[in-house]
């Protein structure tokens, strides 16, 4: 059974470093053509996409946060780690990290498909 | 990036109802999307992948169709579980983005 689920701050002031943990089982971080994601929903709001990791390392970032944003593997931990550097406000959200699954496209570059199965979600606060 | 306009944003059902629910991509997507229920308090669950593909698990009254711009997601013989909200997901273009959703009640 596959399962993932995140740990982190629930409160982080204004301008810290948020750092969240995916902890996984069920499927390895360096194997069988699955990657992890974090996703992140305001309150009251819809799904934002924010990083990919995938099998083979690649990773990629939403354009609009790409500059504050690391995610990184400890496989031998299980692990994914989410870095959101520069927090404010409106980085107040349920954060998820899901697995997703990947393919090559016709240039060789990694895309997520569909995002299965989800975290519970944590939920961050920033605020003084 | 790819826009998905979903609508309706909400919509007032009944038990035994059946439902569609519409996205629009802002470009050629071909198949590339995805539908997940997020029922109150939970997180998001995989319904359909890649258009039309029912995920395992997911009871046969649910239901995707559509490419290129147009989709949709049609839930017939509608059950009190299903009151929940529907999102639409494009991975075709980067970066992936999601519809507004659509809130059954």
């Amino acid at each position: 059974q596959v399962t993932l689920k995140e740990s982190g701050p629930v409160l982080v002031k204004p301008t810290a470093t948020l750092t969240l943990t995916c902890s996984i089982s069920g499927f390895s971080l360096n194997t069988d053509s699955a990657g992890v994601s974090w996703l992140r929903q305001p309150p009251g709001k819809g799904l934002e996409w924010l990083a990919h990791i995938f099998s083979n390392d690649d990773k990629s970032y939403s354009p609009s946060l790409r500059t504050r944003l690391t995610i990184s593997k400890d496989t031998s931990k299980s692990q994914v780690v989410l870095k959101m550097i520069n927090v404010a406000p409106e980085d107040t959200a349920t954060y998820y990290c899901a697995r997703v699954a990947e393919r090559v496209t016709s240039y060789g570059v990694r895309r997520g498909n569909w995002f299965d199965p989800w975290g519970q979600g944590t939920q961050v606060t920033v605020s003084a | 990036d790819v826009q998905m306009t979903q609508s309706p944003s909400s919509l007032s059902v009944s038990v035994g109802d059946s439902v569609t629910i519409t996205c629009r991509a802002s470009q050629d997507i071909y198949t590339y999307v995805n539908w997940y229920q997020q029922r109150p308090g939970k997180a998001p669950k995989l319904l359909v992948f890649a258009a039309s593909r029912l995920q395992d698990g997911v009871p046969p009254r649910f239901g995707g169709s559509g490419s290129q711009t147009h989709f949709t997601l049609t839930i017939n013989n509608l059950q009190p579980e299903d009151s929940a909200t529907y999102y639409c997901h494009q991975y075709y273009g980067a970066p992936d983005t999601f519809g507004q959703g659509t809130r059954l009640e």
